[in-house]
């Protein structure tokens, strides 16, 4: 089963507007951390927003925020303010915690495009 | 801080022969380090989880003979694609987690290495 799930293949936002990017993910731990992650052209992995599942206030760093709804197992990425600097794949990720060490399921990722 | 380096980040090889990849972080001890495989246009899938001084732990599916990881320090971990077929070109990504966070969900990646078979 999917652990996490992206439904946007692709967003478009006008720059200066803000853009809400959907991740849902599937856990029945109760322990767990949620990351968001943005790639560019590049490659590079970057890191963005970490949501903790016993964190009670949305994360929030910079332009970005986190809408994290426990119940309804979703952990949303606000991009407020978008800059052109800001077209690349964004990734939802989710760690969960085994015996062997942290366990890191990524989503198929977001392609955002700002448009000037 | 919290760099992450890979080495080469792009090699070309000839099928059947071997290749190694060097990961290393270079400004921090990282107990955890993770093996990422990416096909153009998808998303991360996880190959491996290195742990230093111990075997690493593939994911369901990865082939242990073909990708050999070694974990000898604290800020090194290799990737060796073994008898390497056109079908393991890919991009290689390798992350980090801090030895010495009290909460160790932080991962920090590398840069990427592209794997070409020809």
């Amino acid at each position: 089963a999917q652990k996490i799930t992206q439904t946007q293949p692709g967003m478009f936002v006008q720059e200066k507007e803000a853009v809400t990017l959907d991740c849902t993910y599937d856990t029945s731990d109760q322990s767990y951390g949620l990351f968001w992650y943005k790639q560019p052209s590049s490659g590079e992995m970057i890191f963005l927003i970490y949501q903790g599942s016993y964190d009670e206030q949305n994360a929030t760093e910079g332009r970005y925020s986190l809408n994290f709804q426990k119940a309804r197992k979703s952990a949303n990425l606000v991009i407020s303010a978008s800059q052109l600097g800001d077209s690349a794949m964004y990734f939802c990720a989710m760690r969960q915690p085994r015996v062997t060490g942290n366990q890191f399921y990524f989503g198929t990722g977001t392609s955002l495009t700002v448009i000037p | 801080g919290a760099v992450v380096s890979q080495h080469p980040s792009w090699v070309i090889c000839k099928s059947g022969t071997s290749v190694k990849i060097e990961c290393r972080s270079l400004d921090f001890q990282a107990t955890t380090m993770f093996w990422y495989r990416q096909f153009p246009k998808q998303s991360l899938m996880l190959m491996a989880t290195s742990n230093e001084g111990s075997k690493a732990t593939y994911e369901q599916g990865v082939e242990k003979d073909k990708f050999l990881i070694n974990h000898a320090s604290l800020t090194l971990s290799t990737l060796t694609v073994t008898s390497a077929h056109p079908e393991d070109s890919s991009f290689y990504i390798c992350s980090a987690s801090p030895s010495d966070r009290a909460v160790s969900y932080e991962q920090y990646f590398g840069p990427g290495t592209r794997l070409t078979v020809t």
